[in-house]
């Protein structure tokens, strides 16, 4: 089986930088991926790790540590549109995407 | 249009009736899935098909059916619905990972269903 785990809630201030922590325990690892999804709507993909490093796309990076079963999703010049659920979710060989419960993150002026 | 279609996008029942949301896909793509999203509770996988001959239960299947009708359908039935599977519905599609795919999911817009 898998477990991911990621904090509930996050919050944060216009301009700042925030990271955003996931640890997955799987077997057969295949890849971590996050996920954007805003109140009401489908989730948006935003990055995807299978090797240990950091993968940089504009004001997003996520970091993936496979011998630690680590990753973070970090978020800089955060605006109030980043105001949203963070999902993180690992995909095991042979079977389907298994997600943790989200992080909710807050951006406030 | 989009590429991932549910309907209903919205749908009220009763308790006992038997539901069917419906998916379609014009990725190409040969897997689909059905996700269930409910507060504090993330999306949850319900079942998953690798190809049209191929079906898989997921974390939470009990209570639901699955038919995968053509590689661009997929249909999820509640036989006889009942309150707590009240929730947001996702119909998603992927590549196979390694074929110049990551496996990652594209998500349809989402089907809210109440069964009251």
């Amino acid at each position: 089986g898998q477990n991911i785990d990621q904090p509930t809630e996050m919050t944060a201030t216009e301009g700042a930088i925030v990271q955003i922590n996931c640890t997955y325990q799987t077997s057969g690892f295949n890849g971590l991926f996050w996920y954007q999804q805003h109140a009401g709507e489908a989730p948006t993909f935003l990055s995807y790790n299978v090797l240990d490093g950091l993968e940089e796309k504009g004001r997003f990076s996520s970091f993936l540590s496979r011998s630690k079963g680590y990753s973070y999703l970090l978020l800089k010049e955060l605006q109030m549109k980043d105001s949203a659920s963070y999902l993180c979710a690992a995909l095991q060989a042979g079977t389907a995407l298994i997600f943790g419960k989200g992080t909710t993150l807050s951006v406030s002026s | 249009d989009a590429d991932v279609t549910q309907t209903p996008r919205n749908r009220i029942t009763k308790t006992g009736k038997r539901i069917m949301l419906e998916c379609s896909q014009t990725k190409g793509h040969d897997r689909m899935y059905w996700y269930r999203q409910d507060p504090g509770l993330g999306l949850r996988l319900i079942y998953y098909s690798f190809d049209v001959k191929d079906i898989n239960k997921g974390e939470i299947s009990d209570g639901y059916s699955v038919s995968r009708q053509a590689q661009a359908k997929f249909s999820l039935s509640l036989e006889s619905a009942i309150p707590n599977q009240t929730a947001l519905y996702f119909c998603a599609t992927s590549g196979r990972p390694g074929t110049g795919n990551t496996g990652e999911l594209f998500f349809g817009e989402g089907s809210r269903l109440t069964v009251l």
